[in-house]
């Protein structure tokens, strides 16, 4: 299995701006999970998916964040609009129901000018 | 709300050194603990998950234990090498509301020198 895909690994964009970010699970997993990380605040949880369905969406934190998950191997996570504080790194993660291990992608840089 | 502290924040090690790195939750009601690596600039890779009924996880040269009363995690790395050199860091899945969620700590940056 190809592990957990994020795309774009990076993206820069100016204020205002839409920006979407994408994820592709391994394949069988149950669970999906989006996460911010920054220097100053670590890496928080945003938003939680079991089977597809968001079961807890505590951590967005504004209605400027959105998320998505059509099927099992696709979900995104929208920012409109964008501001410079949006600047991380963010991270998906599928989760395995038979270990409850969680298996990180390799991440999205993002850079909100 | 549940906080995840790991200490130390940083360390320092020479190659061969058995480490110990500590990880302490607020709230012992948790359904699991798992420890990560972060090398720079990727993903988090799973190390050891430890369930809420066990006690301890090994894993080739890395042990985890968990005593869940105290709320304390601790993660043994025996006979470092240099290419244990990243961040640690440690998530505790707890209940929040009508699931359980996870929650990480900060993170402890190791670097281990030849």
């Amino acid at each position: 299995d190809a592990g957990v895909i994020q795309s774009p690994r990076h993206e820069v964009t100016e204020m205002g701006q839409e920006v979407t970010l994408r994820c592709k699970p391994i394949s069988g997993h149950n669970s999906l999970f989006w996460y911010r990380q920054t220097m100053m605040r670590g890496l928080e949880l945003l938003i939680y998916f079991n089977n597809n369905v968001p079961i807890d969406d505590s951590g967005m934190p504004e209605d400027r964040f959105s998320a998505k998950m059509p099927n099992a191997s696709f979900s995104t996570l929208k920012i409109q609009p964008s501001e410079p504080r949006d600047s991380a790194v963010y991270f998906c993660a599928s989760g395995d129901s038979n270990t409850d291990t969680q298996y990180f992608g390799p991440g999205t840089r993002l850079t909100v000018l | 709300k549940q906080e995840v502290t790991q200490i130390p924040a940083a360390l320092s090690v020479p190659e061969g050194e058995n480490l110990v790195l500590n990880c302490s939750f607020t709230d012992s009601a948790i359904y699991n603990l798992q420890w990560f690596r972060q090398d720079p600039g990727k993903g988090l890779t799973s190390l050891l998950l430890i369930q809420s009924s066990q006690r301890e996880q090994t894993s080739g040269r890395l042990n985890a234990s968990l005593d869940k009363s105290s709320g304390r995690s601790t993660l043994y790395i025996a006979a470092s090498q240099p290419g244990d050199s990243a961040t640690y860091l440690c998530a505790v899945r707890h209940r929040s509301g009508g699931s359980y969620i996870p929650t990480f700590g900060r993170g402890t940056s190791l670097i281990v020198h030849p």
